[in-house]
């Protein structure tokens, strides 16, 4: 199976903060990752998929980057909405991993 | 408009097979390329993917779990119902249905709300 380690596992920010997530798989994934934000009591949305494509009516504050093994999600400038947990997720092959969780709060 | 709804038991007792259903709408389960997927996230920890079925009726599963799971579709009904056996405290999790797209490769774009399934006698 493909390890996903997600780094870090907490962050405190502010609105409009420019936040940096990574991502990086134990093997080689080429660019088969993709991110979803949790909020409380939801279920997962996907913001990016294929590393770096924006999934349709995501806000472009969110943008990922990166291929290979290691990965990044970046939102621009933060909004409440965002105070969220994030998931990596990769699928270049079966089974499907996710990483352990970044969870983004209130500084 | 894409949904997709699961539907099943909230409580299971140990030892006993859960059996959820999927409903969902505003595709089809016979469209090339697309597929449904079962993911499940215990309180408080990561999620973790379990089965997908696609339209071709190739299947997939967790080898953590593939023994107790079997997942299959009705594509004139909409559904995809997973079943697990021989359930255990430790399968207490929110259980979410998912459209996976991007062919063998899925990412998932559309999910269900999420029900909470708890395993106790």
């Amino acid at each position: 199976d493909i390890q996903m380690t997600q780094s870090p596992s907490s962050l405190s920010a502010s609105v409009g903060d420019r936040v940096t997530i990574t991502c990086r798989a134990s093997q080689y994934i080429s660019s088969y990752l993709n991110w979803y934000r949790q909020k409380p009591g939801k279920a997962p949305r996907l913001l990016i998929y294929a590393a770096s494509s924006l999934q349709s009516g995501v806000p472009s504050r969110f943008s990922g980057s990166g291929s290979g093994t290691d990965f990044t999600l970046t939102i621009s400038s933060l909004e409440l909405e965002d105070f969220a947990t994030y998931y990596c997720q990769q699928s270049v092959s079966f089974p499907l991993t996710f990483g352990g969780g970044t969870k983004v709060d209130i500084k | 408009q894409i949904t997709l709804k699961e539907s099943g038991p909230t409580l299971v007792k140990p030892t006993q097979t859960l059996t959820l259903t999927c409903t969902f709408s505003g595709f089809s389960l016979s469209t090339n390329g697309l597929g449904v997927g079962w993911l499940r996230q215990p309180p408080g920890k990561a999620l973790e993917w379990l089965a997908l079925i696609y339209w071709d009726d190739d299947e997939r599963y967790s080898p953590s779990l593939n023994s107790r799971l079997t997942i299959t579709k009705d594509t004139s009904k909409d559904q995809v119902v997973l079943t697990l056996t021989n359930m255990d405290p430790v399968d207490t999790a929110a259980y979410y249905c998912a459209r996976g797209s991007g062919w063998r490769t899925p990412d998932f774009d559309y999910w269900g709300q999420g029900m909470l399934v708890t395993v106790s006698s």
